[in-house]
């Protein structure tokens, strides 16, 4: 999982399987975006769970949010090659937008 | 529409050097947000403006690093007397302030390399 002084993890797995990926975070958050950046590329949202979510979907992509425990999951179903990337969980204790991101999870997905 | 633009691309320079950064976000933005990313890890905030106000630079090297935002639309961020430890990517982004929770838009990063 992703946070605190864990370093940047990585996950290798063939194209069709899923993949689960794991973000604890420290302090309120009022957001959890998760976001994919591919090589030479700032980082893009492919989703959002609020605070009073517990899990969202979009197409292959469903995030879930545990405030009790502070902590959010990301899961990828039938993967692509094109989903290898890194992905990153950011929180939000602002309001405002003001993004604390996580270390990390390379996702490298084979062909 | 047009997404946020950073340049240059790439920057490398011998420590001690100065480098510009210049960073134009997505029109009718009114925050801008200034990341720096060192490689293998994630985005850490430096510097963030609400029109031409710094909201939040505490993050920011005061000492050899600024950042401006004069008009409250275009940006820059400059690091004075560089050093190997900056080497990293420098990541512009930007939103609507009164839009929380909603993501941020980034441009395509600077990657610096100070030898």
């Amino acid at each position: 999982s992703q946070w605190g002084e864990e370093n940047l993890q990585a996950l290798s797995i063939q194209e069709g399987e899923d993949v689960t990926m794991n973000c604890s975070y420290k302090t309120y958050t009022t957001v959890v975006q998760w976001y994919r950046q591919k090589s030479g590329k700032g980082p893009a949202l492919i989703i959002l769970i609020r605070s009073n979510e517990r899990e969202k979907r979009s197409g292959r992509l469903r995030a879930t949010l545990d405030t009790s425990s502070q902590s959010s999951s990301l899961s990828i179903t039938g993967t692509l090659a094109t989903d290898t990337a890194v992905y990153f969980c950011a929180t939000d204790d602002s309001g405002y937008n003001k993004l604390t991101f996580g270390k990390g999870t390379v996702l490298l997905v084979s062909p | 529409e047009a997404g946020v633009t950073q340049s240059p691309r790439y920057a490398v320079l011998q420590e001690g050097q100065a480098v510009s950064f210049w960073c134009d976000p997505i029109s009718g933005h009114d925050t801008l947000y200034w990341y720096q990313q060192p490689r293998d890890q994630g985005p850490q905030l430096l510097v963030y403006f609400r029109d031409e106000a710094v909201i939040d630079n505490s993050q920011l090297p005061s000492d050899r690093f600024s950042a401006v935002r004069p008009k409250g639309t275009n940006s820059t961020l400059k690091i004075q007397s560089a050093k190997q430890g900056d080497t990293a990517t420098y990541l512009c982004a930007s939103s609507f302030w009164d839009r929380g929770g909603e993501r941020l838009f980034f441009g395509h990063g600077t990657k610096l390399s100070v030898l």
